[in-house]
């Protein structure tokens, strides 16, 4: 069974430019989240969609955006990049939304550098 | 607001040397307690869930502990394949859905 894959897996960007990352989630998962990770602040939510719709946001301006496609696949977007926005984004999913017995699956993520 | 503090930063520990790391937390009401494995360059894994203090669960030299302020994991006879970033997260109960809230990691690193 393939994992949950992230597409590109390192981008390098320029201040002011934007950028749209790709995550499918394991077959059969409906859940996707999206988590940045930095080394200053470790890993942050920014949001997470069900059956295509948002279902809860992190505390991240509204520069960053996502969406879901009906077979589940997510993409975000991050608008007007800043250098502070270089980080690894992770996606996540999951069957179901609001189990402790579910499990999120990550997928390795996608390295951003912006210059 | 759910607060995640991992300690130490770091641990250096020689092949066979036994340890534990500590997860301390802050949760309105907890659903869940996770704890996570990332290798670099890699995507944390999955290792265990804990859902109420005094509960605990092992795989293989790993075991996890919880009381209703902190979880630790504690390595016995690690070895250096052990070495990795472990993570601790908390699900709130008050969540619709899958959020967590990560602590910063122990990055763990097994000398032979």
């Amino acid at each position: 069974k393939a994992g949950v894959t992230q597409t590109p897996r390192y981008l390098i960007k320029t201040r002011g430019q934007q950028v749209t990352l790709s995550c499918s989630p394991i077959s059969g998962h409906r859940s996707v989240s999206w988590y940045q990770q930095t080394p200053g602040q470790g890993l942050q939510f920014l949001f997470e969609y069900f059956s295509e719709t948002q279902r809860n946001k992190g505390n991240f301006p509204g520069r960053f955006s996502g969406r879901q496609f009906s077979n589940s696949r997510s993409e975000m977007n991050v608008s007007t990049l800043e250098l502070g926005d270089s980080a690894l984004y992770l996606c996540a999913s999951s069957r179901v939304l609001g189990d402790a017995n579910e499990k999120l699956f990550f997928g390795s993520g996608t390295q951003l550098s912006v210059l | 607001e759910d607060q995640v503090t991992q300690s130490p930063e770091a641990l250096r520990l020689q092949e066979g040397e036994s340890s534990s790391l500590n997860c301390s937390y802050t949760v309105s009401g907890l659903r869940g307690l996770f704890w996570y494995r990332q290798d670099p360059g890699k995507g944390p894994e999955f290792l265990f869930t804990l859902y109420s203090a005094g509960e605990e669960k092992e795989k293989e030299r790993l075991k996890a502990t919880l009381t209703k302020k902190e979880s630790f994991l504690h390595i016995t006879a690690p070895k250096p394949e052990d070495s990795a970033t472990y993570l601790c997260a908390v699900q709130a109960d008050n969540n619709a859905g899958n959020m967590l809230t990560f602590g910063g990691g122990t990055r763990l690193m097994v000398k032979p």
